[in-house]
Formats: structure tokens, C-alpha cells, sequence
């Protein structure tokens, strides 16, 4: 079992462009999470997905953060017009339906110039 | 809100030592809690959970609802302890995880 993967494990951007984060969970695992670190900070909950179905999205910022996790492929978190402040590490957790613990990727470390 | 507080973000101790990583909570509910750590370049992987009651690599935590509190323990450090560690709390008992801001524990020889 590999795990939770995550791609890119760093992402370098210009303000501006997009950036696509990639999630495909632990085999068996049909809930997805993504987490943001931001410098110096804990991890803060973003969003919470099943396949097609997006059941908890409280911690997205309003504004150009979107995320899915299709029929088939893995979940993308994606941020358009990236900013300076976009810049953290972006971590993907998965698990059984309605069941702790998650288990998380590596994380993708994203940079924006 | 729901809060997690972890007080100390680096914390140093010799080897051989006990080592405690405090964690305080704010849920009015019974929590389930976590914690997780992070060694060097590696991922961020469940090192035990109240509900458990397991002792994993020589760790133990114990759930204080008086106090609010699940501290992380260990009698006698080693020095592969050395790593983030972060408490985390589901939020109001749903899936997402609230964290502390991790504790980086660095056990000097």
C-alpha cells in the first residue's frame, strides 16, 4: 500500500498563474482532506471531499480556491491568480468513510515568485 | 472555537530524559485527540489517539478533562524522538481535524 500520494512535492509559480495540486488517497480510502500550513503555523483544515460530493469546504478562502475529487483520477486542489500569500505547504489526508485517523501525503510545498 | 493549544514550539531535552509535549484543548463535548509527528523528511503519521490507550515507541498520553489536557509523555528520551509533534482534535466531533501549532523537540545527546 502506498500510501496517500501527493504531486508536486514542491510547486514554483509566478503570481498570477495557476497552481494544481494533485491527492490520490490510500487504497480503500474514499475521503479525501487537504490541510494548508502557512509558515511557522499549524496545519488549518480546508476542505473535505468525497468522490463527486464536496462535504465540508468551510476552510476555503471565498475567493479563487477550488477543489474536486472526480469519479475517477485523484482529488486536485486548485488556485488561480496565485498571490505571495499563497505560499505554504499543502497537505492531503485520506480515510474511510466517517472514520479517524487520516492518513497524510507528503505534501506539496508551493512557492510563489 | 474549538482550540487546540500546543504552548512550547521548540522544546530541548537530553537523552535519557523524561520529555512531556503539553497539549491543551478547548471542546465541550468528550474529544477524541490525537497526535501526530513529523520526522525529518518524512510525512506526518498518527503516533497515537486517546481512545487507544496504546504506548507507541515509548509515548504515552493521557486525556485530562478536568484540566483540559493531553500531554505527551515519555520516561527516557531517544534521540530518533527528535521531530514535529502536533495535537489534533476532530471539530465538534466531525471529521475535520483542529491541530496545535506543533512542538519541535530536538533530543541533544
Amino acid at each position: 500500500n502506498a500510501g496517500v500520494m501527493q504531486n508536486p512535492r514542491h510547486l514554483v509559480r509566478r503570481r498570477g498563474q495557476e497552481a494544481r495540486l494533485r491527492c490520490s488517497p490510500m487504497k480503500g480510502h474514499s475521503h479525501v482532506y487537504w490541510y494548508r500550513q502557512l509558515p511557522e503555523e499549524g496545519l488549518k483544515f480546508m476542505v473535505y471531499l468525497q468522490k463527486e460530493n464536496i462535504i465540508d469546504e468551510s476552510g476555503m478562502p471565498k475567493e479563487r480556491f477550488s477543489a474536486e475529487f472526480p469519479k475517477e483520477g485523484p482529488s486536485i486542489l486548485r488556485i488561480q491568480q496565485v498571490v505571495r500569500g499563497d505560499s505554504a505547504a499543502y497537505f492531503c489526508a485520506s480515510s474511510p468513510p466517517a472514520e479517524q485517523p487520516q492518513h497524510f501525503g507528503d505534501g506539496t510545498r508551493l512557492s510563489i515568485l | 472555537a474549538q482550540r487546540v493549544t500546543q504552548p512550547e514550539k521548540l522544546l530541548s531535552v537530553f537523552k535519557g530524559a523524561p520529555v512531556e509535549l503539553k497539549c491543551n484543548y478547548s471542546y465541550s463535548g468528550s474529544p477524541e485527540l490525537f497526535w501526530y509527528v513529523q520526522y525529518s523528511r518524512q510525512r506526518l503519521q498518527l503516533l497515537l489517539r486517546h481512545i487507544s490507550r496504546e504506548s507507541i515507541k515509548g509515548f504515552t498520553a493521557d486525556l485530562n478533562k478536568g484540566e483540559t489536557s493531553f500531554h505527551l509523555k515519555k520516561p527516557f528520551a531517544q534521540e530518533e524522538d527528535s521531530a514535529m509533534y502536533y495535537c489534533a482534535l476532530p471539530h465538534e466531533g466531525a471529521q475535520k481535524l483542529v491541530f496545535g501549532q506543533g512542538t519541535r523537540l530536538t533530543i541533544n545527546p
